[in-house]
């Protein structure tokens, strides 16, 4: 069974219109990341919650809003995407710190057109 | 997170063992070491962790150097579904260890 599902699996937006992106866990972990992942990259960390507190990376655009209204959801906001925002969006959860490890999602695929 | 080396690409036969390094010279005493592979198309998934003594499970071996400064993700029989993107990540059990960064990673190809 599927324990951390994102959707949709593939979504195409146009330019500068806005589009969600959004994650579940069954797994009721306290962590969780939403990645974006460019071709033949690897994937790069946007984002973070641990619980409610958020924690945003220093070179993620403002572009990019994250929320996460309880501990099972949590969604990638894009407020106007641009050609190069078209990537694989992946979400993870990880129940705690560094010694537990992290579930991925199988990733929304966005097409910025 | 600690800054992690791994070679970009790495070739091995189906059914032969794969060997697979990574260096992390600058490790701190509260890191742990992840391996996290991705096959083509997927998110990626959890392979094994380890901290200071080596490591195995049903997918692979760890290996972890005294020092700790270097580590060895041990394939025993290579198939045709282990190629994928094979990544080495340190994570901290303190705080920082909310971060799960991801360096450049291994392509492992698999020859039938």
């Amino acid at each position: 069974d599927a324990m951390v599902i994102q959707n949709p699996r593939y979504q195409v937006t146009q330019f500068g219109k806005p589009v969600t992106l959004s994650c579940s866990q069954t797994l009721n972990h306290n962590v969780m990341y939403w990645y974006q992942q460019k071709s033949s990259q690897a994937p790069k960390l946007l984002f973070h919650y641990y619980d409610k507190d958020f924690n945003n990376e220093a070179d993620t655009p403002d572009n990019f809003q994250s929320r996460r209204p309880n501990t099972s959801f949590c969604f990638l906001d894009i407020r106007s995407p641009g050609l190069g925002d078209t990537a694989m969006y992946l979400c993870a959860t990880s129940r705690d710190r560094g010694q537990t490890e992290a579930f991925f999602g199988q990733g929304t695929r966005l097409t910025v057109v | 997170d600690a800054k992690t080396t791994q070679p970009n690409s790495m070739e091995s036969n189906e059914e032969e063992p794969v060997h697979l390094p990574c260096n992390h010279s600058t490790i701190s005493g509260t890191d742990y070491i992840h391996w996290y592979r991705q096959l083509p198309s997927q998110g990626p998934e959890y392979v094994i962790h380890g901290l200071t003594s080596n490591v195995n499970n049903r997918m692979a071996s760890l290996a972890i150097a005294e020092d700790r400064k270097s580590s060895t993700l041990i394939l025993h029989r290579a198939t045709l579904r282990d190629a994928a993107v094979y990544y080495c990540i340190l994570r901290d059990y303190g705080n920082a260890g909310n971060m799960l960064t991801f360096g450049g990673g291994t392509r492992l190809m698999v020859k039938p």
